[in-house]
């Protein structure tokens, strides 16, 4: 199976602070890749899907990078409906899988 | 309005079984893969199982976790999907949402999801 180790786990910042979150892979996936944003009771919202590609209705504030098996999501500048738990996911093989999450709070 | 929803969740026995559901509408249910993942309170993200289309011969694919215990299937006619849960354990407590595959050129993405039904496996 593919880990997807995120990190980190836990960020604490301010509305208007540029954030980064970032997600490796055991293994290459290509851009085999994806961003949620979840909040608490609700279902994951895809955010970012092919590494880098935005989903449609989704603020250009936030991007995503890489490809192989270093990822990285951004929030250029960090809004307070952006506290919620962020978790990548890989899509190149079964199973599918998750990174541990990434909780935005604010500070 | 393109949704899904679930139901059918519940309290069950260890060694129960549940049968979950989730129906489709606002788009061309039979045109799409359709996944299901859970969450057990309090902690991340798990992917389920898969079930393909007609095209695909409805085939599935399982977790390494529910495999020979869970079953997925699917009724286009009733744009429904459905999660077959047997030999319950309390490692199987989670919400369980189901999702939407697309496939947009080489990539699958996950763009609907259901809200969630919470399964709670328990004495």
């Amino acid at each position: 199976d593919i880990q997807l180790t995120q990190s980190p786990s836990f960020l604490s910042a301010s509305v208007g602070d540029r954030v980064t979150i970032t997600c490796r892979a055991s293994q290459a996936i290509s851009s085999y890749f994806a961003w949620y944003q979840q909040k608490p009771g609700k279902a994951p919202k895809l955010l970012i899907y092919a590494a880098s590609t935005l989903q449609s209705g989704v603020p250009s504030r936030f991007s995503g990078s890489g490809s192989g098996t270093e990822f990285t999501l951004t929030i250029s500048s960090l809004q307070p409906e952006d506290f919620a738990t962020y978790y990548c996911q890989q899509l190149n093989s079964y199973p599918l899988t998750f990174g541990g999450g990434t909780k935005v709070e604010i500070k | 309005e393109v949704q899904l929803v679930e139901s059918g969740g519940g309290l069950v026995q260890p060694g129960g079984s549940l049968r979950l559901s989730c129906v489709a509408s606002g788009f061309i249910f039979s045109d799409h893969y359709m996944d299901w993942f859970r969450q057990a309170p309090g902690k991340g993200l798990e992917w389920v199982g898969r079930s393909r289309d007609k095209a695909n011969s409805y085939t599935t694919e399982y977790a390494a976790s529910v495999k020979g215990r869970f079953t997925i299937s699917r009724d286009d006619s009733k744009n429904s999907v459905h999660l077959q849960m047997n030999s319950l354990n309390s490692e199987d407590t989670a919400v369980y949402f189901c999702a939407r595959s697309e496939y947009r050129s080489a990539w699958i993405v996950f763009d609907i999801w259901g809200q969630g039904t919470l399964v709670t496996v328990s004495s």
